[in-house]
C-alpha cells in the first residue's frame, strides 16, 4: 500500500510563530485532504488539494504531485491552533479510500 | 446543513458483550466510510461502501466485526462479541463518490470494552 509520512512528529510554537508541516507520499495520488484533530477529537476538514496551493486565512497548503509531498502552512499561530494535524491521501486506481500519515502534533504555548 | 451524524457519542460496555454504532451520512453523499483511531495503530479504514454497497473490507479486524448499509441514508458497524483491544474511536465519514470527492468525518464513537 501507499506510505504517507508526516514531519516533524511533534512541534511547539510561540504565539504568532509561523511553520510548515510536511507530508510525503510514495506513490501517485487522486486526492490529498489536510485535517486539523482538535483537542476534543473532532477532525476539521482544513484542504482538499491534490494539487496547486490553496489558502484559508492564516493557513496555505501546497501540493506538488509530481513530487509526491505537500505542505501545510500556519501564519501567525494561535493557541486555538493546537492539536495534531493529519495529511491523508487517495491513491490511483486504489477506490475512493484515505490513507492517513501518522501526524504532527502542535502545541501553541501563549 | 448537517454534518456526517454518529451515535452514540460514547459506550461503555463490557467484554463479550454485542456493541452497535451508527452513522447517518450528508444527504446526496454516496460512498460512506468506517474508521478506527487508536494510539497504536493511528488512523486506519475499515471498510467503506458505495451506493450502499460494500467495496473494500479488508480493513476489518477478523469476523467479530460487520457493517451494512441498507440505505443511502444509515449505516452500523457491529462488533459481536467485544473485546478490550477493540476500545478505540470509531469514525465514520462520507463523500461524493465521483468527482469532487472530499471526506467530511462525524464526531466519532469512543468506545471503551472493560
Amino acid at each position: 500500500g501507499i506510505q504517507v509520512e508526516q514531519s516533524p512528529p511533534d512541534l511547539i510554537l510561540q504565539e504568532g510563530a509561523n511553520s510548515t508541516l510536511r507530508c510525503n507520499f510514495s506513490d501517485s495520488v487522486n486526492n490529498l485532504q489536510w485535517f486539523h484533530q482538535n483537542p476534543w477529537g473532532q477532525l476539521i476538514n482544513l484542504f482538499y488539494i491534490p494539487s496547486g496551493t490553496k489558502q484559508n486565512g492564516r493557513l496555505s497548503a501546497t501540493t506538488v504531485a509530481t513530487e509526491r509531498y505537500s505542505l501545510l502552512y500556519i501564519s501567525s499561530s494561535q493557541t486555538t491552533d493546537s492539536g495534531v494535524y493529519f495529511c491523508a491521501v487517495e491513491r490511483q486506481a486504489a477506490g475512493n479510500k484515505l490513507t492517513f500519515g501518522g501526524g504532527t502534533r502542535v502545541l501553541v504555548k501563549p | 446543513d448537517a454534518g456526517v451524524i454518529q451515535s452514540p457519542r460514547h459506550e461503555v460496555t463490557e467484554m463479550g458483550q454485542e456493541v452497535t454504532l451508527r452513522c447517518k451520512p450528508i444527504s446526496g453523499h454516496n460512498s460512506l466510510f468506517w474508521y478506527r483511531q487508536t494510539m497504536m495503530r493511528g488512523l486506519e479504514l475499515l471498510i467503506y461502501f458505495n451506493n450502499n454497497v460494500p467495496i473494500d473490507d479488508s480493513g476489518m479486524p477478523e469476523d467479530r466485526f460487520s457493517a451494512k448499509m441498507p440505505n443511502a441514508s444509515f449505516s452500523t458497524l457491529k462488533i459481536q462479541p467485544s473485546e478490550p483491544r477493540d476500545s478505540a474511536v470509531y469514525f465514520c465519514a462520507s463523500s461524493l463518490l465521483r468527482g469532487y470527492n472530499e471526506q467530511f468525518f462525524g464526531p466519532g464513537t469512543r468506545l471503551t470494552v472493560l
